[in-house]
C-alpha cells in the first residue's frame, strides 16, 4: 500500500509569490490533515478534511492560506502571498474514518518551504 | 504555557543503557496519547500509543499518569538506531487535532 505522498519535496520562493503544495493521502482514507513545523517550534495543526469537507480549520494562520480537497482525494494548500514567517515544513497526514480516538494518522514526508 | 511540554535534550546515552523521557500536558480533557519518532529531515512516525494501563512493545514501555497529566517513554537496551527525536502527542476526543510537544532529542553513542 502506497503511503502519503507530498509534492514538491522542497520549494524556495520569494516573499510575495504564491506556492501550492499537494498531498495525496493513502487510498481510502477519508481524513486528511495539514500540519506545519516552523524552525525551532513544535508541529502545529492547520486543518482537517473529512472527504471533501473542511471539518476543522482552526489552525489556519490567516487568510493567505487556502486549502482545498476537491473530490475528496488529493488536497492542495496554497499560500498567497507568501511571507517570510511561512517558512517551515508542511506535513500532510491521512487516516481512515473510525471512531474518535481510534485512528492512526500516517504522515507524508513533508514539503520544506523557504520564503526569501 | 505550552499544551505539551518536553525536555528538548539532547540526551546522550551509551549504547545498551536505559533511557526515559517524560512529557506533561495541560489539557485534562485529552483522551488519546502517543509517542512519535522523527528522524532527521524525515516525517514523524508513530512509535506507540499510550494506554491508561501502560503498555509495552519490545524494548519500549509507555506509561500514562492522568492525575499528574504526564506521559513517559522508557527505552531499554538502547541501540544506535534509536537515535532520533521523540515527540509526545496528545489528542482530545472533541476533535481530531494532534497536539505536539517540541520533541526530545536522543543520541545513542557506541
Amino acid at each position: 500500500e502506497a503511503g502519503v505522498t507530498q509534492f514538491p519535496s522542497h520549494s524556495v520562493i520569494e516573499k510575495g509569490q504564491t506556492v501550492t503544495l499537494r498531498c495525496d493521502p493513502i487510498s481510502g482514507h477519508d481524513n486528511l490533515y495539514w500540519y506545519r513545523r516552523v524552525m525551532g517550534k513544535e508541529i502545529k495543526f492547520l486543518l482537517h478534511f473529512v472527504k471533501e469537507s473542511k471539518q476543522d480549520e482552526s489552525g489556519m494562520p490567516n487568510n493567505r492560506f487556502l486549502a482545498e480537497r476537491t473530490g475528496g482525494t488529493y488536497s492542495t494548500l496554497k499560500v498567497q502571498p507568501a511571507e517570510l514567517e511561512d517558512s517551515g515544513v508542511y506535513f500532510c497526514a491521512s487516516s481512515r474514518y473510525v471512531a474518535r480516538g481510534g485512528e492512526t494518522q500516517y504522515f507524508g514526508p513533508g514539503t520544506r518551504l523557504l520564503v526569501l | 504555557r505550552k499544551e505539551v511540554e518536553q525536555d528538548p535534550g539532547p540526551f546522550n546515552v551509551p549504547e545498551g543503557a536505559t533511557v526515559a523521557f517524560n512529557c506533561t500536558y495541560s489539557n485534562s480533557a485529552s483522551q488519546s496519547f502517543f509517542w512519535y519518532r522523527q528522524d532527521c529531515r524525515k516525517e514523524p512516525k508513530l512509535l506507540m500509543s499510550v494506554y491508561s494501563s501502560g503498555n509495552e512493545d519490545g524494548r519500549f514501555t509507555a506509561q500514562l499518569n492522568r492525575a499528574s497529566q504526564y506521559i513517559s517513554l522508557l527505552i531499554r537496551d538502547s541501540k544506535l538506531s534509536d537515535s532520533a527525536t521523540y515527540l509526545c502527542v496528545v489528542k482530545s476526543n472533541s476533535n481530531y487535532q494532534l497536539i505536539w510537544g517540541a520533541g526530545t532529542k536522543l543520541i545513542i553513542k557506541p
